[in-house]
């Protein structure tokens, strides 16, 4: 079974509007933390943002948002005032347990900012 | 500056001629990994290492294998190449934080290798 779902593999946003990408994941661990990946074209892989299954706020890194609900099992990622670099691929990953630095990842959605 | 280093970036060779990818971090992190992204899968997991001398398979390590001899250094090794082997490679590091802090993963560049 996948452990992290993305449903939607491509998605476009108007510049300068806001854009929620979806993600959903799957554990028994009480103990887990989830994480958003950017993929510009270029092809490195950015690190946008964290969110501990303990956290009681939702984590927010500049335009960058999380919406995560905890029952429901999903961590959706909210980009505020799109912009044309915001054009990429989307990564949603999990780590399971404390003792573990190991992550699975979602497929990815791909984003494009229209002018 | 921090960084993790693979080589090569693009590679094209053929069918079961040996090679190796390196990769070196310089934060010093117990935790390095290496992954597969092919589209419409995401990254999948080949091996990890959680300290030296300690490696173990992920979800597809078939054809491929790894060595920790030096906390900082991860070469992944394909022994005998196939096409289903094409693909974008990463390397990845964390440190290995037993207060569960968020430890995110640190990726190289990537390696782009095409076997014919």
């Amino acid at each position: 079974a996948q452990k992290i779902t993305q449903t939607q593999p491509g998605m476009f946003v108007q510049e300068k509007e806001a854009v929620t990408l979806d993600c959903t994941y799957d554990t028994s661990d009480p103990s887990y933390g989830l994480f958003w990946y950017k993929q510009p074209s270029s092809g490195e892989m950015i690190f946008l943002i964290y969110q501990g299954s303990y956290d009681q706020q939702n984590a927010t890194e500049g335009r960058y948002s999380l919406n995560f609900q905890k029952a429901r099992k999903s961590a959706n990622l909210v980009i505020s005032a799109s912009q044309l670099g915001d054009s990429a691929m989307y990564f949603c990953a999990m780590r399971e347990g404390l003792n573990n630095n190991d992550m699975r990842f979602g497929a990815g959605t791909r984003l494009t900012v229209k002018p | 500056e921090a960084q993790v280093t693979q080589n090569p970036r693009y590679l094209i060779t053929v069918t079961g001629k040996k090679l190796t990818v390196t990769c070196s971090q310089n934060m010093n992190h117990e935790y390095m990994s290496w992954y597969r992204q092919d589209p419409g899968l995401g990254l999948r997991q080949i091996y990890y290492s959680m300290n030296v001398e300690v490696t173990d398979k992920g979800d597809v390590p078939e054809g491929y294998k790894v060595s920790r001899k030096e906390k900082r250094n991860f070469p992944l090794i394909l022994e005998s190449p196939s096409p289903n082997q094409t693909s974008l490679y990463f390397c990845a590091s964390s440190p290995h934080d037993r207060q569960a802090g968020r430890n995110e993963q640190f990726f190289g560049p990537g390696t782009r290798l095409t076997v014919l």
